[in-house]
């Protein structure tokens, strides 16, 4: 599939434990974004960046951190997670111009208990 | 910002049947409307986009309406077939560098046999 992959799938955790998900790319595509998924929410959008090192927030980017020291790596931080960040967790990339929408990896399912 | 209202958040139709879902944006600085499909567990994937510059676009049995005026847009699907069923999202962006999709609240569509 797309040159995408998301790590880990699956992640339970406790409240107040920091929590770090990877996204990682084969396509040298310059945008990178993080998105989250719940019930009756569709997608929304945490954090995006636009190259190496340049990141920007979006619509729900409280209690989330975002690094990018390579092109093909995209990192998202939870630094003390709580229940409500529980969801699906999508990374995606497109290229320049969004002449190609998005292509999303295959999520990550975190729990926090 | 931008914000997109997707219904109905349910529909269910005869195999056979047409189907029909529609968002509405509130931008109009808006120019870039894609699809998308998400079946159970997997990601969503991109089936159809539209660009504010065209009204309708078609492939084979899927089409996307567009009303700039209105700031509506629809996704029709024609002949409908069991492996239609999953959850569809439309989302709305600016193209100008990161796309930045914002998403409706997505819509499960069920075909009954």
């Amino acid at each position: 599939d797309a040159g995408i992959t998301q790590s880990p799938r699956h992640k339970v955790t406790e409240t107040g434990t920091p929590v770090t998900l990877r996204c990682h790319q084969t396509e040298n595509h310059r945008y990178m974004y993080w998105y989250r998924q719940d019930p009756g929410h569709g997608l929304r959008l945490i954090h995006y960046s636009y190259g190496v090192k340049d990141t920007d927030k979006g619509e729900v980017s409280d209690g989330y951190s975002v690094s990018r020291s390579k092109t093909e790596d995209f990192l998202l931080t939870l630094e003390s997670a709580t229940s409500s960040q529980t969801s699906v967790y999508f990374c995606a990339i497109s290229g320049t111009g969004g002449l190609s929408g998005y292509t999303f990896g295959s999520g990550t399912r975190l729990t926090v208990v | 910002g931008e914000n997109v209202e997707q219904h109905p958040s349910t529909l269910s139709v005869q195999e056979g049947d047409s189907a029909v879902i529609k968002c509405t944006y509130s931008d109009s600085a808006s120019n870039y409307f894609p699809w998308y499909k998400q079946e159970l567990g997997k990601r969503p994937q991109l089936i159809i986009d539209i660009r504010s510059n065209v009204g309708e676009k078609k492939d084979q049995r899927i089409a996307v309406t567009l009303n700039k005026t209105a700031k509506h847009f629809s996704l029709h699907i024609t002949e409908t077939q069991p492996e239609d069923s999953a959850v569809y999202f439309c989302a709305a962006s600016i193209i100008q560098g990161a796309q930045k999709l914002v998403f409706g609240q997505g819509t499960r569509l069920t075909i009954n046999p």
